[in-house]
């Protein structure tokens, strides 16, 4: 069974910065991209990032580049996001999800998360 | 990287079909036929539908069906069930390595 649990959220102060886990297992997880997709309270989802299944290749909308920053750890089948200069507007629940190619090409996801809340206060 | 457009809500009674959609441009929905589907209880992570405009992941019943013309995909729920009562979100691959959602669409079975 493919399970996907994140960790690292929290109450963060404006300009702050966090690094949020996902713990994946029941895949091999060296063979798969993996991405971030966060939820605003109340709100839509929005892709944040994405990165390629040996962690060579990452993508990012224009809302976060240069701020976050996607990385892997395939030793430890782990995923991270490290967010930084945080702003009240990237208050959000983080899912992770998996891809479904090795390439980090985000076309749709199969499996998420339960998500991590990020509280940014001013 | 504008998201993509879904009416806030629709509604339907049990048994009956209901048409959610979902309109892009030519160069995320027009321009790939990478179109996905989530549906979302509250409290819960997304569950993917549908995928690539009109394929079923495993275990997920064809009262859903997928389809796209143009620039705007549509999600239709067939046989309305209690269930099916959830928030439902579309996806398109837009180009460049990024990836946009829709606003989302409150689904009500009156």
């Amino acid at each position: 069974e493919v399970q996907l649990l994140e960790s690292g959220g929290g109450l963060v102060q404006r300009g702050g910065s966090l690094r949020l886990s996902c713990a994946a297992s029941g895949f091999t997880f060296s063979n798969y991209a993996m991405s971030w997709v966060r939820q605003a309270p109340g709100k839509g989802l929005e892709w944040v990032s994405a990165i390629s299944n040996t962690g060579g290749s990452a993508y990012y909308p224009d809302s976060v580049k240069g701020r976050f920053t996607i990385s892997r750890d395939n030793s430890k089948s782990t995923l991270y996001l490290q967010v930084n200069t945080l702003r009240a507007e990237d208050t959000a629940l983080y899912y992770c999800a998996k891809g479904i190619n090795r390439a980090g090409t985000p076309t749709f996801f199969d499996f998420w998360g339960q998500g991590t809340l990020v509280t940014v206060s001013s | 990287q504008s998201a993509l457009t879904q009416p806030p809500s629709a509604s339907g009674s049990p048994g009956q079909s209901v048409t959610i959609s979902c309109t892009g441009t030519s160069s995320d929905v027009g321009g790939y036929n990478y179109v996905s589907w989530y549906q979302q209880h509250p409290g819960k992570a997304p569950k993917l539908m549908i995928y690539e405009v009109n394929k079923w992941p495993s275990g997920v019943p064809d009262r859903f069906s997928g389809s796209k013309s143009g620039n705007t995909a549509s999600l239709t729920v067939s046989g309305l069930q209690a269930e099916d009562e959830a928030d439902y979100y579309c996806s398109s691959y837009a180009g460049y390595n990024t990836l946009v959602f829709g606003g989302g669409t409150k689904l009500t079975v009156l």
